[in-house]
């Protein structure tokens, strides 16, 4: 069965610290991994987009890896900022569906408090 | 500028009522989903459309319709609302070879 898993499933911080998300999906046969940041009431967004053939890719302060072996990915968050408060998805695509079969993981609630 | 609408965002109606929720993309995209989300649980998907005229039932199953006229328009109707359907409705669209899906703002359902 298709899962992805994530960790923890919330997190508070200080603002100005680094932290770490992590994602583990049994999605086969894999096409790419994307990390999504969802505020409160609004539609995710995506941060970061991975194929199986990366294993690091960043933009701006969020840098995400991927272990394609291991089916393992993460996010990292540094010098966090009280706007870096959201949900954050971990979203597998299945190489095998025309459709663009997405598996969405619960999220990760990041809290950063001032 | 391309972009994806839904409406209303929020809307709080009674057992029984007729609901029909919008969703509008400028980007031209041919593929269009709807996903229904619970308070900290995951995405699933509810319908899908390859493009007008095609609509498709998703993995969760829904008592919801869909229909699609035009390829920019994508609502979702719900005939007689209970409070089961209360949910956040996510409207989305995605580009034929990238996959990657572009999400509206979604809408707040709550059925008293």
């Amino acid at each position: 069965k298709n899962q992805v898993e994530q960790s923890p499933q919330s997190l508070i911080i200080l603002e100005g610290k680094n932290c770490t998300l992590q994602c583990n999906y049994t999605v086969s046969p894999f096409s790419n991994l994307r990390w999504y940041k969802q505020d409160t009431g609004r539609g995710p967004v995506s941060l970061t987009i991975m194929t199986f053939s990366e294993n690091t890719k960043s933009n701006g302060r969020y840098t995400a890896t991927l272990d394609a072996d291991t089916k393992q990915s993460s996010l990292h968050i540094t010098a966090s900022q009280l706007s870096d408060s959201a949900s954050y998805i971990c979203v597998v695509t299945d190489r095998g569906s025309t459709l663009g079969r997405l598996y969405f993981g619960r999220g990760t609630q990041l809290t950063v408090w001032p | 500028e391309a972009d994806i609408y839904q409406t209303p965002r929020y809307l709080v109606i009674g057992t029984g009522k007729k609901i029909t929720l919008e969703c509008s993309q400028t980007m031209g995209h041919d593929k269009m989903y709807w996903y229904q989300q619970d308070p900290g649980m995951e995405l699933h998907l509810i319908h899908y459309s390859y493009g007008v005229n095609s609509t498709e039932k998703g993995d969760l199953s829904s008592e919801s319709t869909v229909s699609r006229i035009r390829t920019e328009h994508f609502p979702l109707t719900l005939e007689s609302a209970r409070p089961s359907h209360t949910s956040q409705y996510l409207c989305a669209s995605s580009e034929p070879s990238y996959n990657e899906q572009f999400f509206g703002p979604g809408t707040r359902l709550t059925v008293l």
